[in-house]
């Protein structure tokens, strides 16, 4: 079957700890995307890429990090600098990259719900 | 369950009713637009989408309508099930190529 997945599914932190979150997708997209949802906000993008080697900060960048070594592949790590990190975390991914007129549709991880004790 | 949308507004509808959920955009430039389904612990899910030399788009049971003139878009879904109940939400594509997200409607069913 082809997807994305993520994990862990449930994640706690203490303070002061980094974590990394893990996303994998074996749709050969080029384009990864992640997103923190909060209750009663929408999603909000952190980083996103749209090739290996490649990424660009999205709009709540500051106390993340990512990495695209490989095209299937885009963890992102929770800094003990992100002072409000308890969320729900999303990946996603996309055939095209941006601007690319194929497949527009983002596909969505299951999630990791992230809690800081 | 998650706590996604603790306070989102709320529909709540009979089974076997239709449903119509509301979305407002901000960018008069946006080009494309989805609308997805997200059920309790899970990610979201792909439903419908529109593009913005449309006004409406017909899927099995759903269909979106898109007024570009006061920059609403709906999602109607037909005879709604138990299985509909989740957060809907809409994204639409700006100029910068990038998706913005809507902040959600939960939709109850109602046996």
């Amino acid at each position: 079957d082809g997807g994305i997945t993520q994990s862990p599914k449930y994640l706690f932190r203490k303070e002061g700890q980094n974590v990394t979150l893990s996303c994998e997708q074996n749709l050969n997209h080029d384009a990864m995307y992640w997103y923190r949802q909060d209750p009663g906000q929408g999603l909000r993008l952190i980083y996103y890429s749209q090739i290996v080697n490649d990424f660009q900060k999205g709009d709540i960048a500051e106390g993340y990090s990512v990495s695209r070594e490989k095209k299937e592949s885009f963890p992102l790590t929770v800094t003990s600098a992100q002072k409000n990190p308890t969320a729900f975390y999303l990946c996603a991914s996309k055939r095209g990259g941006e601007g690319s007129a194929v497949n527009r549709e983002q596909f969505f991880g299951p999630g990791t719900r992230l809690t800081v004790l | 369950g998650e706590s996604v949308g603790l306070h989102l507004p709320t529909l709540s509808v009979q089974e076997g009713d239709n449903s119509i959920i509301n979305c407002a955009y901000s960018n008069s430039a946006s080009d494309y637009f989805i609308w997805y389904k997200q059920e309790s612990g899970k990610g979201p899910q792909f439903i419908i989408d529109i593009r913005s030399n449309m006004d409406k788009r017909q899927g099995q049971r759903v269909t979106v309508l898109l007024n570009k003139t006061v920059k609403h878009l709906s999602l109607q879904i037909a005879a709604t099930q138990p299985g509909d109940s989740a957060v809907y939400f809409c994204a639409e594509r700006g100029a910068g190529n990038m998706l913005t997200f809507g902040g959600g409607t939960r939709l109850m069913v109602k046996p």
